[in-house]
């Protein structure tokens, strides 16, 4: 298994700041995951972020709105940019340990509110 | 991604069987059947995966039909912990994306 932080686990931020999220790992994974979860909706993911290259991000979702970093292979930061009420969401983050068919483990959300 | 159709509910009694059932009529052949459950506040959590035989863990059962179109996670025993919303995801493992593909899911309500 895999135990993942996420700090912080929530925040409430003003329009148009950013909020940094980070995201740390107990052992040193390949493939991190960012996904979002809007209220009552379902995950949608945000971007793929490997160490050693940039992230790839999904279709609806740029860099310069959720700028990634994967410093090294336990941990990764995710960048919410300025900020509207719009993005107020869950942010989790996942890791997959291995190139199989095994499973992914999520860490437990930042909860962001934006005024 | 090839997608899975799963009802937005189901209900159960406590200590009963639940059967959830998935339809994935556009399947691959490399593609993996995986379930998910996310608990209130929780992210989401691991139950089960499988290609074509049925498999069966500590947590619950799969059952794959013969055509690969279609599946039903099985709890034994549903338990009050076991409320949660289940999604069934296709995870194609043959190219090098990994991701998961969430739909809305199954949610699950237990009776006591």
């Amino acid at each position: 298994s895999a135990v993942i932080s996420q700090k912080p686990s929530r925040d409430i931020c003003q329009r148009g700041t950013s909020l940094t999220i980070q995201c740390q790992v107990d052992s040193q994974v390949t493939m991190m995951f960012w996904y979002r979860q809007q209220p009552g909706q379902s995950l949608t993911l945000i971007a793929t972020a490997n160490q050693g290259s940039e992230a790839t991000y999904e279709s609806g979702f740029v860099i310069d709105k959720f700028p990634i970093s994967r410093p090294n292979l336990t941990f990764s930061t995710l960048t919410v940019s300025n900020m509207s009420p719009e993005d107020s969401s869950i942010y989790l983050c996942s890791v997959d340990r291995t190139r199989s068919p095994a499973e992914q483990f999520f860490g437990p959300g930042t909860r962001l509110t934006v005024l | 991604d090839a997608k899975t159709t799963q009802p937005n509910s189901m209900e159960s009694n406590e200590e009963e069987p639940v059967h959830l059932p998935c339809n994935h009529s556009t399947i691959s052949g490399t593609d993996y059947i995986h379930w998910y459950r996310q608990l209130p506040s929780q992210g989401p959590e691991y139950v089960i995966h499988g290609l074509t035989s049925n498999v069966n863990n500590r947590m619950a059962s799969l059952a794959i039909a013969e055509d690969r179109k279609s599946s039903t996670l099985i709890l034994h025993r549903a338990t009050l912990r076991d409320a949660a919303v289940y999604y069934c995801i296709l995870r194609d493992v043959g190219g090098s994306n990994y991701k998961l593909t969430f739909g809305k899911g199954t949610l699950l309500t237990v009776n006591p």
